[in-house]
Parts: structure tokens; sequence; C-alpha cells
């Protein structure tokens, strides 16, 4: 079963651009969330999507944004890039059936760049 | 608001010794807890996790604490490998069960296991 794949894997870009980052998830899986990782800050959770609709966001600004289609891939889109945008965006994909335990299934990431 | 706390930003243990990973967490509403491997340029692999009303969970040689009175959790590595060197991460879910997706992560832990 291939795992959760995240393209671009790396990125470079400049002040005030934008960027969409693309995740599909493991096959079967509905659910797709979306994580930020800066160092010294763990993983910040961005947002969660299931069935082509946002089901929880997490406390980042309104550049932030997401989607998903009806086959289960998600992009996030962030748009004015600030140089505090640079990351490792990780997306994660789940079951999320009853009795599910949390895990989550990350892929690489896409290592985002702004200068 | 730190919910998630691993206040040791590192570890260094010896090849067959003890690893000893600690997390703490404020609130009481999360109902499972996670954690988590990262190796550079990957995304993070579930390693093991507890339910909210265990104490105790073991998966080889990995064995994972939870002291709800406390709110703390501790992952022990025995023995300790140094294929096992990596940033360890703690998670915690709140109950509800519409927050499949979304995981509370600590700030993470880098353990190096020395030869």
């Amino acid at each position: 079963k291939a795992g959760v794949t995240q393209t671009p894997r790396y990125l470079i870009k400049t002040r005030g651009q934008q960027v969409t980052l693309s995740c599909s998830p493991i096959s079967g899986h509905r659910s797709v969330s979306w994580y930020q990782q800066t160092p010294g800050q763990g993983l910040q959770f961005l947002f969660e999507y299931f069935s082509e609709t946002q089901r929880n966001k997490g406390n980042f600004p309104g550049r932030f944004s997401g989607r998903q289609f009806s086959n289960s891939r998600s992009e996030m889109n962030v748009s004015t890039l600030e140089l505090g945008d640079s990351a490792l965006y990780l997306c994660a994909s789940s079951p999320r059936t009853s009795g599910n335990t949390g895990e989550l299934f990350f892929g690489e990431g896409s290592r985002l760049t702004v200068l | 608001d730190q919910q998630v706390k691993q206040n040791s930003p590192s570890l260094s243990v010896q090849e067959g010794r003890i690893s000893i990973l600690n997390c703490d967490y404020t609130n009481s509403m999360f109902d499972y807890f996670l954690w988590y491997k990262k190796y550079p340029a990957e995304g993070p692999t579930f390693l093991i996790s507890i339910s909210s009303i265990k104490d105790k969970n073991e998966d080889g040689r990995f064995t994972v604490f939870l002291n709800k009175s406390a709110k703390h959790l501790s992952l022990h590595i025995v023995p300790s490998q140094p294929g096992d060197s990596a940033v360890y991460f703690c998670a915690a879910r709140a109950v509800g069960g519409t927050s499949y997706g979304k995981l509370t992560f600590g700030q993470g832990t880098i353990l190096t296991v020395h030869p």
C-alpha cells in the first residue's frame, strides 16, 4: 500500500508570493490533516479535512487555507508569504473510523523556504 | 499555551542502556497519547500509543507509562540501539470524537544513542 505522498518536496519562494502544496493520502483514508513544523515548536496543527469539508482548524492566520477533493487528495495554500512561513509542512492521513486511536500516517513533508 | 511539553530538548545514552523520554500535559480532555519518531528528511512515524484508561503499554523494546494524576507520560526504550537515534515527539488527542486528525504535539526530544 503506497504511503502518503507530498509534492513538491522542496521549494523556495520570496516574500509576498503564494504557494500551493499537494498531498495524496493512503488509499482508503478519507481524513487529511496538515501540520507545520518549525525548529523548537514541534508540529503545529493547521487544519483537517474529511469528505471535502474542513473539520478542524488550528490557530493560523487566514493566509493559510486548504481544500480536499472528492478523491481525498488535499492541497494547502499560503498566500502573501512571510519569512516566518519557512517550515516543513507535513500532511497526514487517517482512516478516521470509530475506535481510531489517533494514529496518523505522515508524508515526508514539503520543505518551504521563504527568502 | 503549550498543552503538551517535552522539557528535555535532547538526551544522550549509551548503546544497550535504557532511554527514558518524558512528556507532560495540561489538558484533562486528552484521551489518547502517542509517541512518534522522526528521522531527518522523513515524516514522523508512529511508534506506540496508550489510552487514558491504561497506565502502561508495551511493544517490544518500547514501553509507554502514563501517570494521569501527574499528567505525565514517559517512553522507555530498552535496550537502546544506535538506530533509535532520532527526534521523538509526544502527542495527544482530545476526547470528543470529531478530532481524529488533530493531535497536539510536544516540541520533540533529540535522542542520540552512542555505540
